[in-house]
């Protein structure tokens, strides 16, 4: 089973600042997604990258398959950014493992 | 992109009664669905594969008569809470893959279920 891990497990920024959130696993994979949990719980997927760079808005994802690591950066942190962002990769078959999550809170 | 949806958002029943979470794929043919169960600060568990005009593999521990789930169709997949008890409340979420693609998978919304 693909093992996921996340850092850090909780986090609060000032608002305007640079965050970064990383994602290590333990099996390779060919693809790696980033998902945000709102409070009320909605899921809402943010990328799906199998390597280097994405970026939507203020919000950047990189992959290093070869280090097995992902990182998501958001820059100029808003409070409506406050969220639990989760990385999820494949495990075997189709099904996918989901890492434990980081709790960002921007305060303005 | 592709969009996953899931029916109801929010649902609160009462001990005993069955609810019916609906997952559908709205653009594209989705072969197989997962669905995912989120316990209070925790991580998403896989609870059950399921596939098209085919019975639901569930994962161990997940019990099959409690959580019925048919997919029916390329676009809808449908669990089934029977005898709700309360310890059965959670987040239950659902995604859905491409037929041409097993790592493209799609994320629905979720739905949170109160039993009371």
């Amino acid at each position: 089973k693909n093992e996921v891990e996340q850092s850090p497990q909780n986090l609060t920024a000032q608002e305007g600042e640079f965050i970064t959130i990383n994602c290590s696993y333990s099996v390779g994979i060919s693809a790696l997604h980033w998902l945000q949990q709102h409070p009320g719980g909605g899921i809402v997927s943010l990328f799906m990258l199998s390597s280097g760079k994405k970026k939507h808005g203020r919000l950047i994802a990189t992959i290093n398959i070869q280090e097995k690591h992902s990182s998501l950066h958001i820059t100029a942190s808003h409070p409506r950014d406050s969220a639990v962002y989760i990385c999820a990769v494949p495990n075997y078959g189709q099904n996918f493992v989901f890492g434990p999550g980081t709790r960002l809170s921007v305060l303005p | 992109g592709a969009v996953v949806s899931q029916h109801p958002s929010r649902v609160i029943c009462k001990s005993g009664t069955s609810v019916k979470i609906e997952c559908r794929s709205l653009d594209f043919q989705a072969t197989t669905m997962f669905w995912y169960r989120q316990f209070p600060k925790k991580s998403l568990m896989l609870m059950a594969t399921s596939n098209e005009g085919s019975k639901a593999t569930y994962e161990q521990g997940v019990e099959k008569d409690k959580f019925l789930i048919n997919h029916a169709s390329l676009t809808l997949s449908t669990l089934t809470v029977t005898s709700a008890h309360p310890e059965d409340s959670s987040f239950y979420i659902c995604s859905a893959t491409t037929l041409d693609s097993s790592y493209e998978q799609y994320f629905g919304p979720g739905t949170r279920l109160t039993v009371t």
